[in-house]
C-alpha cells in the first residue's frame, strides 16, 4: 500500500514568490494534517483537516497561507507571497478518524526562501 | 496547554551501548495519548509507539523499551544494544482534546 505522498521534494524560490505543496493521503484516511518543521525543532501543526473540512486552523497564518482539501482526498498548501521566514520543511500526514490513531507522514517539501 | 519537553538535544553512543531519550510533559486533559516517532534523515516521520493514560504498563519491542511514569509525567525509550541505523531524530508527542504536540526532539548518533 502506498504511503502518503507529497510532492515537490525540494524548492527553491525567492521571497514574494508564490509556492505549492501537494499531498496525497493514504487511501482511507479521512483526516490530514500540514505541519511545519523548522530547522532542529519537531514538527508544528499548520491546518488538520476531517474530510473536507478545516477543523483546526488557529496555527495557519491566513494573511499568505491556505490550504484547500477537494472532495476530501488530495491537499493543496500554498504560500502567497513566501518570506524568508517561511523556510522549512513541510510535512503532510494523514490518519483515520481519531485521536488515538497514529499518524503517517510523508517525506515532506523542503522549501528555501532566498 | 499541552507541552513536551526533550531535554537532550543530542546523544552520542558506541555500537551497542544502552541509551535512554528523556520525555517529560504537560497536560491538563485526563485522557490523553503519548507517541514516539523516529525521524531518519530521508525525513520521513516513523511511527514507533503509542500509550494512552490509563495503561501504565511498560512495552518492550525487540530492543525497544518504554517506560510510562504517571507520577512523574514521563514516557521514556529506552534501545538495548543500539546500532548504527538507530541513528535519527525521535520525538515524543502527546495528544489530549486538542492538536498533536511534538517535543523538539532528540538526535542520536550511533557510532560502529
Amino acid at each position: 500500500e502506498a504511503g502518503v505522498v507529497q510532492s515537490p521534494r525540494y524548492k527553491i524560490i525567492e521571497k514574494k514568490q508564490p509556492v505549492a505543496f501537494w499531498c496525497n493521503p493514504i487511501s482511507g484516511h479521512n483526516t490530514l494534517y500540514w505541519y511545519r518543521q523548522n530547522l532542529g525543532q519537531g514538527p508544528e501543526l499548520l491546518i488538520r483537516y476531517e474530510n473536507e473540512e478545516a477543523v483546526d486552523d488557529s496555527q495557519l497564518p491566513k494573511d499568505r497561507f491556505s490550504a484547500e482539501r477537494l472532495k476530501g482526498v488530495d491537499s493543496t498548501l500554498k504560500i502567497q507571497p513566501a518570506e524568508l521566514g517561511d523556510s522549512a520543511v513541510y510535512l503532510c500526514a494523514s490518519s483515520l478518524e481519531d485521536r488515538r490513531e497514529k499518524l503517517f507522514f510523508g517525506s515532506g517539501t523542503q522549501l528555501s526562501v532566498l | 496547554a499541552q507541552k513536551v519537553t526533550q531535554a537532550q538535544t543530542e546523544i552520542s553512543v558506541v555500537e551497542k551501548e544502552d541509551v535512554t531519550l528523556d520525555c517529560v510533559y504537560e497536560t491538563r486533559d485526563t485522557t490523553y495519548y503519548l507517541f514516539w516517532y523516529k525521524q531518519p534523515p530521508s525525513g520521513e516521520l516513523v511511527f514507533l509507539i503509542r500509550r494512552n493514560s490509563f495503561d501504565e504498563q511498560n512495552e518492550i519491542s525487540g530492543r525497544y523499551s518504554w517506560n510510562f511514569q504517571k507520577s512523574t509525567s514521563s514516557f521514556n525509550f529506552t534501545i538495548t544494544a543500539s546500532q548504527v541505523v538507530d541513528s535519527a531524530v525521535y520525538f515524543c508527542a502527546l495528544r489530549g482534546f486538542q492538536k498533536l504536540v511534538f517535543g523538539t526532539g532528540t538526535r542520536l548518533l550511533v557510532s560502529p
